[in-house]
């Protein structure tokens, strides 16, 4: 199994630009999750899908952060316009869940932002 | 003004003892527990879980204790090894989402 994969790995950029983040879960996982973790606030979720919908994005920082999620194998974050408080290593995390049953995520190596 | 991160607690220890990771969480609805492990420039990886209608559960050299009553988990590893060295989070689990603790630096010494 290849894992969750994301990319890029690395990301540097200047405030102001537009930041597309990439995920590809684990084949057969129907629920997705993007987390942020900085040294200031630790690991925290931003948003999750359940068979491709948006099912809670009460942690999306603010307009400027959005989520998609196409198709079972793919999924983006983007923030535009990136600020530099947003630079943090983003996280993906994929699990195949079913109702009643409990399982855990397999998390992505992570994308390291940098908004300068 | 000056920036303040997260104070993680640390625990050291030497190599072949072994260590115990405490963990509070904070919602007594939570019904799903895990323990992940973090290394330097890594994404957290699955170490063990534990349902709320348990109270222990055993893995390969781990151990994790539930006590919903205090809301306290901890995290036993027998016999560490210079490669457990990490930072160790808890994770609760309610309605789906996980939450989780801001996690422990565990360093073994050879």
């Amino acid at each position: 199994d290849a894992g969750v994969i994301q990319s890029p790995r690395h990301e540097v950029t200047e405030m102001g630009q537009e930041v597309t983040l990439r995920c590809k879960p684990i084949s057969g996982h129907n629920s997705l999750f993007w987390y942020r973790q900085t040294m200031m606030r630790g690991l925290e979720l931003l948003i999750y899908f359940n068979n491709n919908v948006p099912i809670d994005d009460s942690g999306m920082p603010e307009d400027r952060f959005s989520a998609k999620m196409p198709n079972a194998s793919f999924s983006t974050l983007k923030i535009q316009p990136s600020e530099p408080r947003d630079s943090a290593v983003y996280f993906c995390a994929s699990r195949r869940s079913r109702e009643g049953l409990y399982n855990e995520q397999f998390f992505g190596p992570g994308t390291r932002l940098t908004v300068l | 003004g000056e920036s303040v991160g997260l104070h993680l607690p640390t625990l050291s220890v030497q190599e072949g003892d072994n260590s115990i990771i405490n963990c509070a969480y904070s919602n007594s609805a939570s019904d799903y527990f895990i323990w992940y492990k973090q290394e330097s420039g890594k994404g957290p990886q699955f170490i063990i879980d534990i349902r709320s209608n348990m109270d222990k559960r055993q893995g390969q050299r781990v151990t994790v204790l539930l006590n919903k009553t205090v809301k306290h988990l901890s995290l036993q590893i027998a016999a560490t090894q210079p490669g457990d060295s990490a930072v160790y989070f808890c994770a609760e689990n309610s309605y789906g989402k996980l939450t989780f603790g801001q996690g422990t630096i565990l360093t073994v010494h050879p």
